[in-house]
């Protein structure tokens, strides 16, 4: 049981390049998430999903993209990559059940543009 | 008012002392609360859940009130490796949005 994985780990992107950070998970949740992390802060909430089909933005969606066509995977796209994009970016995902929906998160990808 | 706010510290403690912090919420409607604890430059992880007035595991003690909407982590018997975040979380509608507050930083002291 692998839980929640994402690919890349690390990644360095020129500005303007476009990369798919992948995530699928093996617990046959529904929900998804995409979270980023600056240096020092909170997580903010990129783009979530509540099933195979279904997205919807966070709080910071502005350059991202994202698809769920399945209910494992849950990839997320930045298409001009910009220096404000770096970031450390967790995916993650939880049951259905709103009274014990803990999340579980990825080991993470820490993206730098320069 | 922020949806959920927390003390950001840093919080140094000495080993083996009690320590406790508290998160915020705005929305008087939110039914389940969560702690997560996130070691540097790694994936948070679950610590605690709460649903109702509060719940304890071990040395730690989280605690619900709902009346002022915060809920407190404690610490006892601290050890050097709790250092870490602490981030609360704090459900709206379900599940769709987790709010995290912007994390504890706690640094146990030998």
């Amino acid at each position: 049981n692998a839980g929640v994985t994402q690919t890349p780990k690390f990644r360095i992107l020129k500005i303007g390049q476009s990369m798919t950070l992948q995530c699928t998970q093996d617990m046959n949740h529904n929900y998804m998430y995409w979270y980023r992390q600056d240096p020092g802060m909170g997580l903010k909430l990129i783009y979530y999903s509540v099933g195979a089909g279904i997205t919807d933005k966070g709080e910071v969606p502005n350059g991202y993209n994202v698809s769920r066509s399945t209910t494992e995977d849950f990839p997320l796209r930045l298409e001009l990559a910009a220096p404000s994009q770096t970031s450390v970016y967790f995916c993650a995902s939880s049951y259905l059940d709103r009274y014990n929906s803990p999340l579980h998160f990825g080991n993470g990808t820490r993206l730098t543009v320069t | 008012r922020k949806e959920v706010e927390q003390d950001p510290g840093p919080f140094n403690v000495p080993e083996g002392a009690t320590v406790a912090f508290n998160c915020t919420y705005s929305n008087s409607a939110s039914q389940s609360f969560f702690w997560y604890r996130q070691d540097c430059r790694k994936e948070p992880k679950l610590l605690m859940s709460v649903y109702s007035s509060g719940n304890e595991d071990g040395r730690f003690t989280a605690q619900l009130n709902r009346a002022s909407q915060y809920i407190s982590l404690l610490i006892r018997d601290s050890k050097l490796s709790d250092s870490a975040t602490y981030l609360c979380v704090v459900p709206r509608f379900g599940n769709e949005k987790l709010t995290f507050g912007t994390g504890t930083r706690l640094t146990i002291i030998p």
